[in-house]
């Protein structure tokens, strides 16, 4: 079945400094790929969507110059947290879909702690 | 735009129960409405989802109803096991070409007891 990895899978940073985290697919193409935030104990909310080739489409309220996503190929996106401050401390999860009618699969998310 | 609203937001039962979380969506054109399963430390894993052409759709213990009419489905799931112990996430979006924009619930975080 569809695979979706996603690295590191914890990360601990400074404030201040840029954090990179990054989502394969790794047994399809993924044309499109999503990235969510999820507080604790709270819903996923997405964040924005990555298109390979083309910028990110983001959802109200995200800062775009905050959180840098980047789709350079089919397999590959990535989410760069710029100058991260502890209130961006959360858990990121990627998700990808194998075609545009299939399902979207999670990877395993990111937890970054900013201290 | 969307809403999607889940309860309860806890459920506790004994192993061999069955658990039921259920789901209401504001939007009626919504029409695809999966289910995902998320452990501790990890991302959400798809569990069963249903279109709306369909008003029930079962895989093995676990199976999804769905009624457009009153706008809301659940889940069901049958003979639970400690493994089963997790929060379940309901969503809901206008359609698979449209999951950018799947609108999830507030979770629901089950207990199986041995």
């Amino acid at each position: 079945g569809a695979v979706v990895s996603q690295h590191p899978s914890w990360v601990i940073c400074k404030s201040g400094t840029s954090v990179k985290i990054e989502c394969r697919s790794l047994d399809f193409q993924a044309t499109t790929m999503f990235w969510y935030r999820q507080f604790p104990k709270q819903s996923l909310m997405l964040m924005a969507t990555s298109n390979e080739g083309s910028k990110a489409t983001y959802e109200q309220g995200v800062e775009k110059d905050k959180f840098l996503i980047n789709h350079a190929s089919l397999t590959l996106s990535t989410l760069t947290v710029t100058s991260a401050h502890p209130e961006d401390s959360s858990f990121y999860i990627c998700s990808a879909r194998w075609t545009e009618n299939s399902p979207l699969h999670f990877g395993n998310g990111t937890r970054l702690t900013v201290t | 735009g969307e809403n999607v609203e889940q309860h309860p937001s806890t459920l506790s039962v004994q192993e061999g129960d069955s658990a039921v979380i259920k789901c209401t969506y504001s939007d009626s054109a919504s029409n695809y409405f999966p289910w995902y399963k998320q452990e501790l430390g990890k991302g959400p894993q798809l569990i069963i989802d249903i279109r709306s052409n369909v008003g029930e759709k079962k895989d093995q213990r676990i199976a999804v109803t769905l009624n457009k009419t009153a706008k809301h489905f659940s889940l069901h799931i049958t003979e639970t096991q400690p493994e089963d112990s997790a929060v379940y996430f309901c969503a809901a979006s206008r359609g698979l070409m449209d999951t950018d924009k799947l609108i999830f619930g507030t979770g629901t975080r089950l207990q199986v007891f041995p």
